[in-house]
């Protein structure tokens, strides 16, 4: 799976945009990029993925770069609940059982 | 909307005692997954297991682990002989055999190991 590459940490308003960035440059044509959360020790929740095309779910927007080097994932009205570590990863999403390869994440802290 | 879940949520235990850690994956789900992430590090994938293999371990996924699906709901971790390393958060995650296969994660059980 290609490495990604995030920022450690990042601030945020309550109520503005949060836009976190992310890395892969070596992203192979059929690997997908995958954003998941994790907010203090509990379990990640996953927030959205995608292959190419931008795509928005009722958590998030995720814009990928037209070469797929890079993406970024937002959060469009941040809450203090959006406070967490944020986890890219690149995978290709079948074969059976591919395993999740987590990095540090970005820590994205909303500020009152 | 469907979950994962895990019992218990804490187990403080003894060196050298067998813990069984549980986790319910999601009722369509056929691929199970144990993931640990000791304090302030990493999540870990530890192993994948499907149709009532394991399809692929991690090299922390030694002898003493080993994990069961021993009914049609549950999906167990169990660790043989503890260690002190092995304190950490145990994530079970389950996904569907389709295109996206997204992983969803249950909230974890945190092992103590004294």
């Amino acid at each position: 799976d290609a490495k990604t590459t995030q920022p450690p940490s990042m601030d945020c308003a309550e109520g503005r945009a949060a836009n976190l960035p992310c890395n892969h440059s070596t992203i192979s044509g059929n690997e997908y990029v995958y954003w998941y959360r994790q907010i203090h020790s509990q379990g990640p929740q996953y927030i959205i993925h995608g292959l190419k095309n931008n795509e928005t779910n009722e958590m998030a927007s995720l814009i990928i770069t037209e070469d797929r080097k890079s993406s970024t994932l937002i959060l469009p009205h941040a809450t203090l609940r959006d406070t967490a570590v944020y986890y890219c990863i690149v995978r290709v999403p079948y074969g059976g059982a591919q395993k999740l390869v987590f990095g540090q994440g970005t820590r994205l802290t909303i500020n009152p | 909307e469907p979950e994962v879940t895990q019992t218990p949520s804490h187990q403080v235990t003894q060196m050298g005692q067998e813990v069984i850690l549980r986790c319910v994956p999601i009722s369509n789900h056929l691929y199970f997954y144990w993931y640990r992430q000791i304090l302030g590090q990493k999540v870990e994938f530890l192993v994948s297991f499907y149709n009532n293999e394991i399809s692929e371990k991690s090299e922390i996924f030694d002898d003493q682990f080993s994990v069961e699906r021993p009914d049609g709901s549950n999906f167990t971790l169990k660790i043989r002989s503890t260690k002190l390393e092995d304190s950490a958060m145990y994530f079970c995650a389950s996904s569907e055999i389709r295109a996206s296969e997204t992983q969803y994660f249950g909230p974890g059980t945190r092992l103590l190991v004294l």
